[in-house]
C-alpha cells in the first residue's frame, strides 16, 4: 500500500492564523490526492482533489499544492468553522485507497 | 443534490455477517463515471477504505478485507450494499457510504465528492 503521513497530527492556531498541513506520500502518485475536512459527528466534506484544485462551494482560503511525495493543505486565515480534523487521501485504487492518519486542528 | 443515506443491522455479533445498505437518491446510481464506495471509521481512528462497485457490478476491494467484504448493486432501487463476513470486534465503526468520481478518464483513480452520514456498527455479544 501506498502509505500517506500527515504531520502535525495535533497542532492548535487562533482565528485570523495562517496554517500549513503536510502530507507526505510513500512512493510518488502524481496530483492523485484530495483533502477532506472532518468536524465530529459529521462525514467527511471534500475540500480539495487533483492536489490544488478547489471543490466547488469549498472557501477560497483554503488552497492545496505538491506533487509526487509532498503536499500541502494551507488556510490562509483560520475562522472558527475551520476548527475540524484534516485527513489526505491518494487516489489510486492500485493497490488500495488509502487516508493519512489525520491532522486535529483545535483552537489555541 | 445528491444525497446517500445509510441502513443495516447496528449491532452484530461476533462470527456473523454485518450488512448494511447505501439509499442513493437525486441522482440516478448508473450515471457514468462514478463508483460507490464504503469507507469506515473506528471510533475516535481515521478513515479505511473498503471498496468500491461500479454500476456494473464489477468491484475492487481494499486487499485487507477483501476475502471478507461483498457489495453488490440494485439499480432497480437505485442502492448498492455490502457485506462484510466473520466480523469481530475490530470492525466495530462508523460505515459511510460516498460516491466516487473519477478524477480523469480511465484513470482509476477516485475522490469522494459526496458522503452519506455514516452509522454506527458495534460488533458486540
Amino acid at each position: 500500500d501506498i502509505q500517506l503521513t500527515q504531520s502535525p497530527s495535533f497542532l492548535s492556531a487562533s482565528v485570523g492564523d495562517r496554517v500549513t498541513i503536510t502530507c507526505r506520500a510513500s512512493q510518488g502518485i502524481s496530483s492523485f490526492l484530495a483533502w477532506y475536512q472532518q468536524k465530529p459527528g459529521k462525514a467527511p466534506k471534500l475540500l480539495i482533489y487533483a492536489a490544488s484544485t478547489l471543490q466547488s462551494g469549498v472557501p477560497s482560503r483554503f488552497s492545496g499544492s505538491g506533487s509526487g511525495t509532498e503536499f500541502t493543505l494551507t488556510i490562509s486565515s483560520l475562522q472558527p468553522e475551520d476548527f475540524a480534523t484534516y485527513y489526505c487521501q491518494q487516489l489510486n485504487r492500485n493497490p488500495s485507497i488509502t487516508f493519512g492518519q489525520g491532522s486535529r486542528l483545535d483552537i489555541k | 443534490q445528491l444525497q446517500l443515506q445509510e441502513s443495516g443491522s447496528g449491532l452484530v455479533k461476533p462470527s456473523q455477517t454485518l450488512s448494511l445498505t447505501c439509499a442513493v437518491s437525486g441522482d440516478s446510481i448508473s450515471s457514468g463515471g462514478y463508483s460507490w464506495s464504503w469507507i469506515r471509521q473506528p471510533p475516535g481512528k481515521g478513515l479505511e477504505w473498503i471498496g468500491y462497485i461500479y454500476q456494473s457490478g464489477s468491484a475492487y476491494f481494499n486487499p485487507s478485507l477483501e476475502r471478507r467484504v461483498t457489495m453488490s448493486v440494485d439499480r432497480s432501487k437505485n442502492q448498492f450494499s455490502l457485506r462484510l463476513t466473520s466480523v469481530t470486534a475490530a470492525d466495530s465503526a462508523v460505515y459511510f457510504c460516498a460516491r466516487g468520481k473519477l478524477y480523469y478518464y480511465d484513470s482509476g483513480a477516485y475522490y469522494f465528492d459526496y458522503w452519506g452520514r455514516g452509522t454506527l456498527v458495534t460488533v458486540s455479544s
